[in-house]
């Protein structure tokens, strides 16, 4: 059982949008800074999102992210089958002294 | 740019020890904070280990508490993960990661090494 709840899997067509929820505590999401991560099949996890809601230079801006109170959302504009992967959110975690990361969603590209 | 390359996997008899490397270039390592984080076979990002950039603080999983050490050499840009008393449940792929500036989050990951403990 993860510390933050991601829900299992997401589907959308190509050229739709698309949002994955990640909601977790006070001690975790409410009050530290969250990310997200892609790992597409059979590679490392790759940073999407940091600090809520900031794209690393190369990421395009069809990523996006938002946080509130103790909840993150990851969107996806623009759906490509290359999106299929899972996806990550990450934070660290007060009371526990660590990081702490969803238990990913898959995305499926119809 | 950033690279972060995993060795010392294999497969090991639970009870056993194994120390993983990672070796680090296109930033100044001395400078960031490291981690290990696990996948399971088929599972989710399981984080394992933190080392500040001095090695001064090093924070741990519960499940791996006092089985496990985390280290650094930045005079040789490696991280290392010295594994202890190894379980079944350690199978996984293991990670080196890099935190980001600032620290609020881990920006780079290694492509991991498989660390299999089966008799």
């Amino acid at each position: 059982q993860s510390v933050l709840t991601q829900p299992p899997s997401v589907s959308a067509a190509p050229g739709q949008k698309v949002t994955i929820s990640c909601s977790g505590s006070s001690s975790n999401i409410g009050n530290n800074y969250v990310s997200w991560y892609q790992q597409l099949p059979g590679t490392a996890p790759k940073l999407l999102i940091y600090d809520n809601d900031k794209r690393p230079s190369g990421i395009p801006d069809r990523f996006s992210g938002s946080k509130s109170g103790t909840s993150a959302t990851l969107g996806i504009t623009g759906l490509q089958t290359g999106d299929e992967a899972d996806y990550y959110c990450g934070t660290w975690d007060s009371s526990l002294s660590g990081v702490v990361f969803g238990g990913g969603t898959k995305l499926t590209v119809l | 740019q950033v690279q972060l390359v995993e060795s010392g996997g294999g497969v090991v008899l639970p009870g056993r020890s194994l120390r993983l490397s990672c070796g680090a270039s296109g930033f100044t390592f001395s400078t960031y904070g490291m981690h290990w984080v696990r996948q399971a076979p088929g599972k989710g990002l399981e984080w394992v280990a933190v080392i500040w950039y001095d090695g001064s603080n090093k924070l741990y999983a519960d499940s791996v508490k006092g089985r496990f050490t985390i280290s650094r050499d930045n005079s040789k840009n490696t991280l290392y993960l010295q594994m202890n008393s190894l379980r079944a449940e350690d199978t996984a792929v293991y990670y080196c990661a890099s935190d980001g500036v600032g620290a609020t989050h881990i920006a780079y990951w290694g492509q991991g090494t498989l660390v299999t403990v089966s008799s």
